[in-house]
Parts: C-alpha cells; sequence; structure tokens
C-alpha cells in the first residue's frame, strides 16, 4: 500500500515566520500536487511537480521534489495569516491520487 | 470558483433516508471523481468515472451509488447510511483520463452531510 506521510501535523505560528512542511513516502510516484484547503472548500491545487529534483516557485512558497521523487517540501518565506489552511499532497501513481493526511497550519497576526 | 460545484453544501439525514449528492464540472473535463474526507483521514477516493464509464470502486459500501449521466454531471445517491458515513464529500474533475488520472485534479467545495 501506498502512503504519504506529512509532517508535522499541526503547526501554529507568529506573521511573519518562515516554515518547512514536509511530505515523505517509501513509494516512487510520477507526479506530486500540493493543495491547500480552507474551512467549509474543497482543495485547490497549488502547483505540480514531476521532475526529481524540481524546484518551482509561486511568490512566497517554495516547492522541491526529491531527486527519487518519493518526497517533497513546501517552504513558505514570511508566512501571512491567508497561508492559515490545512495543506495536502498528493502523489500521482497508476492513474490515481495518493493523498497525505495534511498539515494544518495556523498563522497568527 | 474552481468550474466545479457540488449541490447542497450541507445535508443532514436520517438512517433511514434516500438522498442524493449533485456535482456539476464546466472545465470540459471528461473524467470525474468522489471522495471521502473524514476528519484524522486522507481523503478516501471513492469512485472514479472516465468517459461516463465507471473505472474504479474501492470498495465502497452498496449503500452508496454512483451516477455519471454525462462527462458534465455526477451524482451520489445515499440510502441507509450509517452515523460513521459523516464526514465532507468532495467531487473532482480532470482532463483526458488517460492523463489527467493521477495528474491535475480540480476539486468542488464538497457537501457536509451528517448522518443521524
Amino acid at each position: 500500500t501506498q502512503l504519504l506521510e506529512q509532517s508535522p501535523q499541526f503547526l501554529s505560528i507568529q506573521e511573519g515566520e518562515n516554515l518547512t512542511v514536509y511530505c515523505n513516502s517509501s513509494s516512487v510516484f510520477s507526479s506530486l500536487q500540493w493543495y491547500r484547503q480552507e474551512p467549509g472548500e474543497g482543495p485547490v491545487l497549488l502547483v505540480t511537480v514531476v521532475t526529481g529534483g524540481e524546484v518551482k516557485k509561486l511568490k512566497r512558497l517554495t516547492f522541491q521534489f526529491g531527486d527519487a521523487r518519493k518526497d517533497s517540501s513546501l517552504h513558505i518565506t514570511a508566512a501571512q495569516p491567508g497561508d492559515t489552511g490545512l495543506y495536502l499532497c498528493a502523489g500521482g501513481s497508476q492513474g490515481n491520487l495518493i493523498f497525505g493526511k495534511g498539515t494544518k497550519l495556523s498563522v497568527k497576526p | 470558483e474552481t468550474g466545479v460545484t457540488q449541490t447542497p453544501r450541507h445535508l443532514v439525514m436520517g438512517m433511514t433516508n434516500k438522498k442524493s449528492l449533485k456535482c456539476e464540472q464546466h472545465l470540459g473535463h471528461n473524467a470525474m471523481y468522489w471522495y471521502k474526507q473524514s476528519a484524522k483521514k486522507p481523503l478516501e477516493l471513492m469512485f472514479v468515472y472516465s468517459l461516463e464509464e465507471r473505472v474504479e470502486n474501492n470498495s465502497v459500501p452498496s449503500r452508496f451509488s454512483p451516477e455519471c449521466p454525462n462527462s458534465s454531471h455526477l451524482f451520489l445517491h445515499l440510502h441507509t447510511l450509517q452515523p460513521e458515513d459523516s464526514a465532507l464529500y468532495l467531487c473532482a474533475s480532470s482532463q483526458d483520463p488517460r492523463v489527467g488520472r493521477g495528474g491535475t485534479q480540480y476539486f468542488g467545495p464538497g457537501t457536509r452531510l451528517t448522518v443521524l
């Protein structure tokens, strides 16, 4: 069974701090996606990475796909209250997406 | 607004009721999905439809019955549910099942279901 482990499970920080969340697996994925989900809403896609070692930047968010395509990280610089939400990673495998449980981020003003 | 809408947004039903969840996508996609999101669990894939044919059923109990009349609409018919079925039910769609499955999926806002 393929699993994606996300850590930490919960993270509460002050506005302006930096943070990194992780998504790890023992399995190789053809692609990896990061989503953010706000309360009462569905997940919204942030980025898709497909190449081992790939780094993508989206304003203050930096996403990295591990060289072996088994893990990924999301780094947020100078977090803002608007970054609050559940961050989900999902690995593409055999035609479906495998989701992690998510990291619940709270950024306090 | 992701181009995927779901109704109703909230639903409370008794164990003997029959209800249906509706999903509509306006993205021109040809694959649609039902997921279940419970507290403390990863999103669980329930059903996949590709070109209006069901291609996956992940051991979902028969009290959940999907229907895909065309590539833009997806329903989840519910009957004799249990309290443990209370969850957020999410619909998603993607482009081209040969590429979209495992690729970019666009989610609706979900239906929050409570079974009493």
